[in-house]
């Protein structure tokens, strides 16, 4: 158990709906970071926050967009859904903008787009 | 931009083994080189890391070496078992820009070892 919590574990949703998935950091991390695991594109990291505040987005599309709360957990949220963006979604953590900070991995959120 | 490339799987195995799985990385700077391993239905988790040229990160038996003039991080393991059986990914991540923190993977390669 890395102490990543991510919710719900799987979600099954039409094209054009809007879903959000939900990610808590191990106890002390301030950067949160998402990534889509999809089977024609691999791992790829879709944005970061540290403390509340965006500090590097990747390959994340306009019809994603994310947060990072108070409490420090964050949300990420996906609009118009298309058949292409059924994949596995994790969440990662760390204690800081480090690189030497390891990042730990969730379970993972599976979201299919029917 | 940064990149990682994997050798092509799947790796089919019996147990106790050798295990070469190759790495090679594209990269701006001296990013760190990490290896993650996924197994079934599970997140990933950190394997073992190298931050700097020489450093040889090693964990439950694999190692891998950071060699800076290849620019490779292969993974080995000297005997492996079934219960290795999973996803392995490569990544590496630069310490700092616009993109600090962010890691970037190779495709990942499926190891599956029969007893």
């Amino acid at each position: 158990d890395s102490g990543v919590t991510q919710t719900p574990k799987h979600l099954i949703t039409a094209t054009g709906q809007r879903v959000t998935l939900r990610c808590s950091p191990r106890s002390g991390d301030l950067s949160v970071y998402w990534y889509q695991q999809s089977l024609d594109q691999g791992l790829q990291f879709l944005i970061q926050y540290y403390n509340g505040e965006e500090r590097a987005k990747g390959n994340i599309l306009e019809r994603f967009s994310a947060q990072q709360f108070p409490d420090l957990h964050s949300e990420l949220n996906l609009s118009s859904l298309e058949l292409g963006d059924s994949a596995l979604y994790f969440c990662a953590s760390s204690q800081g903008l480090a690189a030497i900070n390891e990042q730990f991995f969730g379970p993972g959120t599976r979201l299919t787009v029917l | 931009g940064n990149s990682v490339t994997q050798m092509e799987g799947p790796v089919t195995l019996s147990e106790e083994a050798f295990l070469t799985i190759n790495c090679t990385y594209t990269a701006t700077g001296y990013p760190s080189l990490f290896w993650y391993v996924q197994y079934p239905g599970e997140g990933l988790q950190l394997l073992l890391k190298a931050t700097k040229a020489d450093d040889k990160g090693s964990n439950k038996g694999f190692e891998a070496t950071y060699r800076k003039e290849t620019t490779s991080f292969h993974l080995e393991k000297g005997s492996v078992q079934v219960s290795d059986s999973a996803v392995y990914f490569c990544a590496l991540r630069n310490a700092g820009g616009t993109s600090y923190g962010k890691l970037t993977f190779g495709q990942g390669t499926i190891l599956t070892v029969h007893p």
